[in-house]
């Protein structure tokens, strides 16, 4: 199984700043996501980050709001740009190897004032 | 379209019952996985099964057990002789490449 280690995991915000979320695995893995999950909701999937190219984003999100970076197998940012209120969620890093289940962070829970 | 409905949003019950959890999905795809995770109120994602879509048999893990029927698109989930520490919201998901999750089912077990 893999360790993913994500941070920060909470963070308080002002809108119109950005944060920016690390997640590292502790082992090589295939595929790396971003979800989203807003309060009482279930996930949704931000985008699927490659490495070294641009990320596959999912309906709805957008590159300039949720910028990705994936530099190397084990290790993705997300960003969450120019803040509102919209934006407090719990966002969540998930890595898959091959053959194995979806292996999930602990979660950055963010909330913008 | 990839899909996975929970139609139950919340159940409640009362310790040592049994519980099913329903899941129905939607995939155009012939190889997929199905995934049951626990959300305990702590917020971390727990993960419990995964089937592929070629292994129909059912499978039992202690107080939980899982019906997978590809004819019905369906993967439910059974807890026998619930317990308060069963109470969480419970995602079925469906990965054919990226991993997609159902709406969710909380479920809360009483004394």
């Amino acid at each position: 199984s893999a360790v993913i280690s994500q941070k920060p995991s909470r963070d308080i915000c002002q809108r119109g700043t950005s944060l920016t979320i690390q997640c590292q695995v502790d082992s090589q893995v295939t595929m790396m996501f971003w979800y989203r999950q807003q309060p009482g909701q279930s996930l949704t999937l931000i985008a699927t980050a490659n490495q070294g190219s641009e990320a596959t984003y999912e309906s709805g999100f957008v590159i300039d709001k949720f910028p990705i970076s994936r530099p190397n197998l084990t290790f993705s940012t997300l960003t969450v740009s120019n803040m509102s209120p919209e934006d407090s969620s719990i966002y969540l890093c998930s890595a898959t190897g091959e053959a194995t289940e979806a292996f999930f962070g602990q979660g950055t829970r963010l909330t913008v004032v | 379209a990839q899909k996975v409905t929970q139609a139950q949003t919340e159940i409640s019950v009362v310790e040592k019952e049994d519980v099913t959890l329903d899941c129905v999905y939607e995939t155009r795809d012939t190889t997929y996985y199905l995934f049951w995770y626990k959300q305990p109120p702590s917020g971390e994602l727990v993960f419990l099964i995964r089937r592929n879509s070629f292994d129909e048999q059912n499978e039992i893990s202690g107080r939980y057990s899982w019906n997978f029927q590809k004819s019905t698109s369906s993967f439910n989930f059974t807890i026998t002789a619930s317990q308060v520490v069963d109470s969480a919201v419970y995602f079925c998901a469906d990965q054919p490449d990226k991993l997609i999750f159902g709406t969710g089912t909380r479920l809360q077990v009483f004394p």
